[in-house]
């Protein structure tokens, strides 16, 4: 089964800041990757799919982008509401989440 | 409007057995695959299984190979996650998930509440 690890797994920033999570498969995946937030308490919420593709209603300042192996989820300028833990997560073979990434405050 | 809500969560002895349900509302559920995915106190999120449209094909986690079973009646727009020799480690939020469309990748847009499963040792 294909592994994915994110890196890295806490992050700290401020309101405003630029901030890139990225994620690897361990083997080929296209682009077969979504991305989502998720706050205590709450259910995850897609954010984006097909590695690049913002789903409807989310912000434009969420981005993504990669293919193959290697992908990143970048947030061009932090907003209170996006502190969360972000996952990624294949779907080219059945799925796999990678293990998180916790975006506090610094 | 999507709606999925999970029931038969509790409290069971390591080696004992639940089953959990998801019954949906608010789309064609015939026509879509659905999963389970579980979340551990204090971890990320972990798929655990998956169930075609048709009941025709499913898969599993290898952390829950050949313990759990997913099966669903479309006649009453239900899953069902059948958890035998349950772990400590078994011991999580358990979520019914759909798709985001019948031809999406398997990447989901839809989340039940969940239910609690705890396993005790």
């Amino acid at each position: 089964d294909t592994q994915m690890t994110q890196s890295p797994s806490t992050l700290s920033a401020s309101v405003g800041d630029r901030v890139t999570i990225t994620c690897r498969a361990s083997q080929y995946i296209s682009d077969n990757l979504a991305w989502y937030q998720h706050k205590p308490g709450k259910l995850p919420k897609l954010l984006i799919s097909k590695a690049s593709t913002l789903h409807s209603g989310v912000p434009s300042r969420f981005s993504g982008s990669g293919s193959g192996t290697d992908f990143t989820l970048t947030i061009s300028s932090l907003q209170p509401d996006d502190f969360a833990t972000y996952y990624c997560q294949h779907y080219d073979n059945y799925c796999t989440f990678g293990q998180g990434t916790k975006l506090d405050f610094k | 409007q999507v709606h999925l809500v999970e029931s038969g969560g509790g409290v069971v002895q390591a080696g004992g057995s639940l089953r959990l349900s998801c019954a949906a509302s608010g789309f064609t559920f015939k026509s879509f695959a659905m999963h389970w995915v579980r979340q551990a106190p204090g971890k990320g999120l972990e798929w655990v299984a998956l169930i075609w449209y048709d009941g025709s094909n499913t898969h599993y986690a290898d952390s829950v190979k050949g313990r759990f079973n997913v099966s669903r009646d479309n006649s009453k727009n239900t899953i069902y996650l059948q958890m035998d020799n349950l772990r400590p480690e078994d011991t999580a939020v358990y979520h019914c998930a759909r798709p985001y469309s019948m031809w999406s990748g398997y990447y989901f847009s839809d989340w039940g509440q969940g239910a609690q499963v705890n396993v005790s040792s």
